[in-house]
């Protein structure tokens, strides 16, 4: 079975560009979830999507957004880089029954660098 | 507010020696999920295990084992007769039973020297 794919592995931008990343989640999965991993800083949850809706967002400008498709694919867009949006963005996708909330699996992650 | 602590930043050890790595969390919910995941070197995180609030009984997969103490709000793993192969950052998470709220803490980052 297919893990988490996320495309690009690597982006190089420069500020004030747009940026999209991409990830497709394990099959039968309908949640997705954006992270970023700056360096030093840990995770930082950014969106999670359930069934195309948002369900909620971290404590980012709104210039970090993103969307789910039907296939549960899903995509952040990144509006207006700077510098400090260098990280390492993972995905995750999980089942999310509404009841019960279920491990994340993640992807290998797309490393943004912003010049 | 929920916020999961882990104190350890860095942790050293050599081959087969055994390891402790904290996590203390906060949450008000009386419902909630925990997990650790390991992230080596090449950066993929890898799920290790779920805890749900209810079950607090320990439990062992293999050289891992992990205690749950709903009293004291910790989640502590240990890895017995570590390898270098273990060598990673390992993060403990926390999210409420509707998923509203994802937090991980800091990471810990276990070397195990040869």
């Amino acid at each position: 079975e297919a893990g988490v794919t996320q495309s690009p592995t690597h982006l190089i931008k420069t500020r004030g560009q747009q940026a999209t990343l991409r990830c497709s989640p394990i099959s039968g999965h309908t949640s997705v979830y954006w992270y970023q991993q700056a360096l030093g800083l840990g995770l930082q949850f950014l969106l999670w999507y359930d069934e195309g809706e948002e369900r909620n967002r971290g404590n980012f400008p709104p210039r970090f957004s993103g969307r789910q498709f039907p296939n549960y694919s899903s995509e952040l867009n990144v509006n207006a880089l700077e510098l400090e949006d260098s990280a390492l963005y993972l995905c995750a996708s999980s089942l999310y029954s509404g009841v019960s909330y279920n491990e994340q699996f993640f992807g290998p992650g797309t490393r943004l660098t912003v010049l | 507010a929920q916020k999961v602590t882990q104190a350890q930043t860095e942790i050293s050890v050599v081959e087969k020696e055994d390891v402790t790595l904290d996590c203390v969390y906060e949450t008000r919910d009386t419902t909630y999920y925990l997990f650790w995941y390991k992230q080596p070197p090449s950066g993929e995180l890898v799920f290790l295990i779920r805890r749900n609030s209810f079950d607090e009984q320990n439990e062992i997969s293999g050289r891992y084992s992990w205690n749950f103490q709903k009293s004291t709000s910790s989640f502590n793993f240990t890895i017995t007769a570590s390898q270098v192969v273990d060598s990673a950052v390992y993060f403990c998470a926390l999210t409420p039973r509707d998923g509203q709220n994802f937090v991980f803490g800091p990471g810990t980052r276990l070397s195990v020297l040869p």
